[in-house]
């Protein structure tokens, strides 16, 4: 079975710092990975995918994403963070078998300080 | 744009009393999912939708939940009786069709239900 855990709950970073959220699976089949952020009081946005080709996926506001298949690692970067990129960020997984189904792991909390 | 609507945004409740909530997808789309969000945790998928036809509901608590899609556009999801342990956010999510990978899934804003 499918499973994703996001090594850590907080991360607080100073605004225009790099910043890495880390995220590993495990399936034994092919996966399809994501980035959802969570703003307060909202539902999940779809950050970036990873479905196939390129490992490194991009988003339109500057996070990026590498999918590392030895590792079974979908690490989400971003060169310089914002403040209002604060948010919960969730990496989920989508298996290609019989479970069908998107799980998500437990959240990392960004939270950017001026 | 097209979003998903849910209602109530809000909702408190004494323990044993019924609840429900409502969802209506992005037009079109014809998969439908009920998630439930622990505080601090990640979304976990209560009951999977394809038109009016339950996919998966095997994680949905069935002796106290239900959930109908009855004409295969909106959906609701009831709870009966309300137990302290169901205080969550309430997430639903729709798709054009069954997952398949890279199908995206559009969240509404959820529930937040309190338990009293």
């Amino acid at each position: 079975a499918q499973s994703v855990t996001q090594l850590d709950s907080q991360v607080p970073v100073f605004e225009e710092a790099p910043v890495e959220l880390r995220c590993n699976y495990s399936s034994s089949v092919s996966v399809y990975l994501f980035w959802y952020v969570q703003y307060p009081n909202q539902g999940l946005q779809l950050l970036l995918k990873y479905l196939s080709g390129s490992t490194l996926v991009k988003s339109i506001n500057g996070f990026e994403a590498e999918f590392n298949k030895s590792q079974t690692s979908f690490h989400l970067r971003k060169p310089s963070v914002h403040i209002s990129d604060t948010a919960e960020y969730f990496c989920a997984v989508f298996e290609s078998g019989s479970a069908r189904q998107l799980t998500f792991g437990s959240g990392t909390q960004l939270t950017v300080l001026p | 744009e097209a979003e998903v609507a849910q209602s109530p945004r809000y909702k408190i409740t004494e323990k044993s009393q019924a609840v429900a909530f409502w969802c209506d997808p992005i037009s079109g789309h014809a998969t439908l999912y009920w998630y439930r969000q622990i505080l601090g945790q990640g979304p976990e998928l209560l009951v999977q939708f394809q038109d009016e036809s339950v996919v998966d509901d095997s994680q949905l608590p069935k002796d106290r939940f239900s959930a109908e899609r009855l004409k295969g556009v909106d959906s609701t999801l009831k709870i009966q009786p309300a137990e302290l342990g169901d205080s969550a956010m309430y997430l639903c999510a729709s798709s054009f069709r069954l997952a398949g990978g890279g199908n995206e899934q559009f969240f509404g804003p959820g529930t937040r239900l309190t338990v009293l």
